[in-house]
């Protein structure tokens, strides 16, 4: 499978709203519920928050949020703060095999 | 609270095989969940490699082309990567993460990296 198809990059102020694409095909994305979203601070590992497109894991703040359409999965940022300056990266699972976006660094200005 | 470490070589010679073991503290790989291997070369995306279930079964990319093997050691719950016939295209940081079994990676190491040069 290809990988998935990300800007390269987004930008904001603090306090504004981002959102961060992610699109596929009918045979990743477009299929079912299993897109994941990971946060990854610069020199860290990446970090889940978002799985199966809209649910979050405990302790990530309501800030972030995901949504699908067709064969698109979004990330959204609201009320962006200095500490989501990262990269981000989706994630589809299908056919039995995990498929990474190909990431987006988030700047806050 | 889960934690994994990654260890092994960090430097490898082109056409030999990487070795990696990963350590699982906070939970038992006997219990459940699937245990996972993922890469990035520097400065570049995520890359799934395979992951291996807790009875043993594996799956692995097809972009390998068959170059990897997983296994479990549950006496030492631990898990571990042979990636054969390396390149200097395999150099990157290796991670071995967790999924609890529905379709995503909740639990991360830090990460190793891992150079293929003579």
């Amino acid at each position: 499978q290809s990988a998935l198809t990300q800007p390269p990059s987004v930008s904001g102020s603090p306090g504004q709203s981002v959102t961060i694409s992610c699109t596929g095909t009918s045979s990743d994305v477009g299929t079912d519920n299993r897109v994941s979203w990971y946060q990854q601070p610069p020199g860290s590992a990446p970090k889940v928050i978002i799985f199966e497109v809209t649910k979050r894991p405990s302790g990530v703040p309501d800030r972030f949020s995901g949504s699908k359409s067709g064969y698109t999965a979004s990330l959204t940022i609201s009320g962006l703060q200095a500490e989501d300056e990262a990269d981000y990266y989706c994630c589809s699972y299908t056919s039995s095999t995990y498929v990474f976006g190909t990431g987006t660094k988030v700047t806050v200005l | 609270q889960v934690q994994l470490q990654e260890s092994g070589p960090g430097l490898v010679e082109p056409s030999g095989t990487l070795s990696l073991t990963c350590a699982v503290s906070g939970y038992s790989v006997r219990n459940g969940a699937f245990w996972s291997w993922v890469r990035q070369p520097p400065g570049q995306a995520l890359e799934w490699i395979g992951e291996i279930s807790h009875t043993g079964n594996t799956l692995y990319n097809p972009s390998l082309k068959s170059r990897a093997t997983i296994s479990l050691a549950r006496s030492r719950n631990e898990f571990s990567l042979e990636l054969k016939s390396v390149t200097a295209a395999d150099t990157a940081v290796y991670y071995c993460v967790r999924s609890p079994g529905w379709w995503y990676l909740d639990f991360w190491g830090r990460g190793t990296l891992v150079t293929v040069s003579s």
